[in-house]
């Protein structure tokens, strides 16, 4: 099983502030990487496929990068609607999946 | 429009049954992976497994295998979890979730809006 490991897993910042959430794969995954945003009491919404492809609808201040093992979201510029749990999610071995383990966006 | 329409919030004793559903409208249900990830309170995504309804071909997370039974219905567009004896530790909310693939992605674009299920004595 490939495993996925998130850092930090929570992380406070501030309106403005610049965020950058890592992802690490046990193993080569390519770029079959994607990154979902959670909000209390709702259903993950994707944000990034393929390691970088913005889908269609989320604004560009998100953006990914990486391959391989080593994977990246960044948030450039945080806005008040962007505090909630981001998820990293393999998809090299689809279709089993497998999800890191989160990181929480808090409030400063 | 694409929609996954899960059956509502259960309250089960230890040892008990249970069998949820989640029904796909608005494609072709038989085209998609349609895969389970579990949620516990407070706790991280964890995917449970999949099927494809085209042909029933079935896979579980190796943490998930033996736990419970994954299956689907394609002449209803509905897909099941179930589990034959719940524990407590089964409680968390569950989500169905479509797959698409193609070329250039691997994604979850659509998610079923998640079925909490609660076992208490």
């Amino acid at each position: 099983d490939i495993q996925m490991t998130q850092s930090p897993s929570s992380v406070s910042a501030s309106v403005g502030d610049r965020v950058t959430i890592t992802c690490r794969a046990s193993q080569g995954i390519s770029s079959w990487l994607a990154w979902y945003q959670q909000k209390p009491g709702k259903a993950p919404k994707l944000l990034i496929y393929a390691a970088s492809s913005l889908q269609s609808g989320v604004p560009s201040r998100f953006s990914g990068s990486g391959s391989g093992t080593d994977f990246t979201l960044t948030i450039s510029s945080l806005q008040p609607e962007d505090f909630a749990t981001y998820y990293c999610q393999q998809a090299n071995s689809f279709p089993a999946l497998t999800f890191g383990g989160g990181t929480k966006v808090e409030i400063k | 429009e694409v929609q996954l329409v899960q059956s509502g919030a259960e309250v089960k004793k230890p040892g008990e049954s249970l069998k949820i559903s989640c029904k796909g409208s608005g494609y072709s249900f038989t085209s998609y992976w349609i895969g389970w990830v579990r949620q516990m309170p407070g706790k991280g995504l964890e995917w449970m497994g999949i099927i494809y309804p085209g042909d029933s071909d079935t896979r579980y997370s190796p943490s998930f295998q033996g736990q419970v039974t994954i299956s689907a219905d394609k002449s209803i567009s509905t897909a099941y979890l179930q589990w034959s004896s719940l524990k407590a530790s089964d409680t968390a909310m569950y989500y169905c979730a479509r797959l698409y693939s193609s070329s250039s992605s691997r994604i979850i674009d659509y998610w079923g809006q998640g079925t909490l299920v609660t076992v208490s004595s």
